[in-house]
């Protein structure tokens, strides 16, 4: 198993571009999250999935947008780039069901720098 | 929701336990404790979690107090690669979302 796969590792944006940051999981699990870290912080909560077609907001959603169509991908859209949503974002997925004790699997990230 | 307090920082001599204490006095008594390293800016490594006994696994010990108030994560044989940042995480209050908060960073020192 690859786990969770996260593309691309490094982006630089200009102020006002579009991009998606993809996440895939191949471990069949069906929740799925994004978080932000900027420097020296702990993560914080963008988005989550709870499966294929459910997504709500976390802490941080502003700026950003989410779908789930299938189990495996979880990308993140940002539309408008602004120099506040330079950071490392991590994807991340666990499972939730019977007997789940929930711990999440992260990917290595992605480091997104707008200039 | 759950909130976490850890140390800053913490130094341990390589070979020696490292202990790093944890206080989460807000977790619901069905709420797991979950710890997680992050060495350098790779994605977060799960390590270990409870809920109200003591647990072991090939990384790692956690001892959680009665009260659940607080937890302590041993490594046993500290090694120069456990240097890490460690995030104690209970989750926000009925959902599956972790609360992170900026954890202890552990230097291990030779």
């Amino acid at each position: 198993n690859a786990g969770v796969t996260q593309t691309p590792k490094f982006r630089i944006l200009k102020i006002g571009q579009s991009m998606t940051l993809q996440c895939t999981q191949d471990m069949n699990h069906n929740y799925m999250y994004w978080y932000r870290q900027d420097p020296g912080m702990g993560l914080k909560l963008i988005y989550y999935s709870v499966g294929a077609g459910i997504t709500d907001k976390g802490e941080v959603p502003n700026g950003y947008n989410v779908s789930r169509s299938t189990t495996e991908d979880f990308p993140l859209r940002l539309e408008l780039a602004a120099p506040s949503q330079t950071s490392v974002y991590f994807c991340a997925s666990s499972y939730s069901g019977q007997g789940a004790t929930n711990e999440q699997f992260f990917g290595p990230g992605t480091r997104l720098t707008v200039l | 929701d759950a909130k976490t307090t850890q140390p800053t920082s913490m130094d341990c001599a390589e070979g020696r336990a490292a202990n790093l204490p944890c206080n989460h006095s807000t977790i619901s008594g069905n709420e797991y404790v979950y710890w997680y390293r992050q060495i350098h800016s790779q994605g977060p490594q799960y390590i270990i979690h409870g809920l109200k006994n003591n647990e072991t696994n090939e990384m790692a010990s956690l001892i959680i107090t009665e009260d659940r108030k607080s937890s302590t994560l041993i490594l046993p044989h500290a090694t120069l690669r456990d240097t890490a940042v460690y995030y104690c995480i209970g989750p926000s209050s009925g959902t599956y979302k972790y609360i992170f908060g900026t954890g202890t960073r552990l230097k291990v020192l030779a």
